[in-house]
């Protein structure tokens, strides 16, 4: 099945400043990857999300690149801001398999 | 709609006793997923079902831990006996066919096993 690493554990930067989340995985069918993001004590909720059809997507702040030959891809967050403080997930899945296998998360605190 | 509701949110037994944590789907969704979190090992897949047929379990720990589906709107994870190690947050989460694999989570059962 899918293996899913995902670096760093642990993130600080200070508010403002860009962040970047960094997953790997191993099963070369995988062609969907999203991104959830769970804040303290709540329930994890899907933030972005990428088909293999694409190499990047933007979504304001947030945006997501995928090297597909490389088997990585990668979250970036521009302009740091407080509440982006949380757990970032990500995940690689063939799309519409529901079979969801997650990295073990980045625990990302933003300084004010 | 209420999104996924779980239950209960928390839980605090004994070692050895029978744990049932319950999760009510999204109506009209397909798929229904029992997640475990923990600190070392994240948001780790336990089981999942698709219209109502447990799908893959090979995440389930051992044992000690079965699931069921009676139903599209009705799902169970039951550990028999519990252990110190089964303490975690419980995640029950439902997406749709052809949904684009997006999951929505419910609350999150908390169990503590003393």
């Amino acid at each position: 099945g899918e293996n899913v690493e995902q670096h760093p554990s642990t993130l600080s930067v200070q508010e403002g400043d860009s962040a970047v989340i960094k997953c790997t995985y191993s099963d070369s069918a995988s062609n969907y990857f999203p991104w959830y993001k769970q804040e303290l004590g709540k329930r994890p909720q899907l933030i972005i999300d990428i088909r293999s059809n694409v190499g990047e997507k933007k979504d304001q702040r947030i945006a997501v690149t995928l090297n597909k030959t490389a088997k990585h891809f990668s979250l970036h967050i521009t302009e740091t801001q407080p509440e982006d403080s949380a757990v970032y997930f990500c995940a690689a899945t063939i799309y519409n398999n529901n079979d969801m296998r997650f990295g073990a998360g980045t625990r990302l605190t933003v300084k004010p | 709609d209420a999104g996924v509701i779980q239950s209960p949110r928390h839980e605090v037994t004994e070692m050895g006793q029978e744990v049932t944590l319950r999760c009510k789907p999204i109506s009209g969704h397909d798929y229904l997923f029992w997640y475990r979190q923990t600190m070392m090992r994240g948001l780790e897949l336990l089981i999942y079902f698709n219209n109502n047929v447990p799908i893959d379990d090979s995440g389930m720990p051992e044992d000690r831990f079965s699931a069921k589906m009676p139903n599209a709107s009705f799902s169970t994870l039951k550990i028999q006996p519990s252990e110190p190690r089964d303490s975690a947050v419980y995640f029950c989460a439902s997406s749709r066919e052809g949904g684009a694999n997006v999951l929505t989570f419910g609350a999150g059962s908390r169990l503590t096993v003393l």
